[in-house]
C-alpha cells in the first residue's frame, strides 16, 4: 500500500510570493489534514478537509488556504508568504468513520523556506 | 478544549537504559490515545495506540496504558537503543479532532 505523499519535498520562496503544497492520501482515505511544524517540535493543526469539503480550521490567518479535490487529492496554499512561514508542512490522511478511531498515516512533510 | 501535556525534553539516556516519557491529557468524552514517532527528516509514525480506559498499546517493545483515573498514557521501554533517536508525540483524537503534544526529543547514546 502506498503511503501518504507530499510533493515539493523542499520549497524555497521569497517574502510576499505564493506557495502551494500537494498531498495524495492513502488509496482510500477521505480526510485529508495539513499540519504545520516550525522549529522541528510542536505540530500546529491548520486544515482538515474530508470529501471534499473543509471540516475545521486551526488558528491561522486566511492567507492559510486549500481545498480538496475528488479523488481526495490536496492542496495547501500560503499566499503572502511571511518569514515565520518557514516550517515543515505535514500532511496526514485517514478514514473517519472507523470504529475504532483509525489514526491519522503521515507524508515526510514538504520543507517551506521563506527568504 | 482538548489538550496533551508531554514532559520537557529532550531527553538524553544511555543504550540499554529505561525510557519514561510522560503524557497527560484533558478530554471531553472518551478519547483514543496514541503516540506517533518522528525520526530525523521523515514524518510521524503511528508507534502504537489504545482507544480505551486500561488497554495498553504496545510496539517495539515500547508500551503505555491508557488511564482514565490519572487522564495518563506514559510511554515506557525498557532498554532502548540508538535507533530509538526520535522525537516522540503524544496525541488523542476526540470528536474527529487530533491534538498533539509538543513533543518530546529523545537521544540514546551508545
Amino acid at each position: 500500500e502506498a503511503g501518504v505523499t507530499q510533493s515539493p519535498t523542499h520549497l524555497i520562496k521569497t517574502r510576499g510570493q505564493q506557495a502551494t503544497l500537494r498531498c495524495s492520501p492513502i488509496s482510500g482515505h477521505t480526510s485529508v489534514y495539513w499540519y504545520q511544524q516550525a522549529l522541528g517540535l510542536g505540530l500546529q493543526f491548520l486544515l482538515w478537509y474530508d470529501e471534499g469539503e473543509e471540516r475545521n480550521r486551526g488558528n491561522f490567518p486566511p492567507r492559510f488556504s486549500g481545498r480538496q479535490f475528488p479523488n481526495y487529492s490536496s492542496e495547501l496554499n500560503v499566499n503572502a508568504l511571511e518569514l515565520e512561514d518557514s516550517a515543515l508542512y505535514l500532511c496526514a490522511s485517514s478514514y473517519i468513520d472507523r470504529v475504532p478511531v483509525s489514526p491519522l498515516h503521515f507524508g515526510n512533510g514538504t520543507r517551506l523556506t521563506v527568504t | 478544549g482538548n489538550s496533551v501535556t508531554q514532559m520537557e525534553g529532550p531527553v538524553t539516556l544511555s543504550e540499554e537504559a529505561f525510557l519514561t516519557i510522560n503524557c497527560t491529557y484533558t478530554a471531553t468524552g472518551y478519547p483514543s490515545l496514541f503516540w506517533y514517532v518522528q525520526y530525523p527528516g521523515e514524518g510521524l509514525q503511528l508507534l502504537l495506540k489504545a482507544t480505551k480506559a486500561d488497554d495498553k498499546g504496545s510496539n517495539k517493545g515500547f508500551e503505555a496504558t491508557y488511564r482514565k483515573e490519572t487522564t495518563s498514557f506514559h510511554l515506557e521501554k525498557g532498554s532502548v537503543q540508538v535507533s530509538d533517536s526520535a522525537v516522540y508525540f503524544c496525541a488523542l483524537i476526540s470528536g474527529s479532532r487530533l491534538t498533539f503534544g509538543e513533543g518530546t526529543q529523545l537521544t540514546v547514546n551508545p
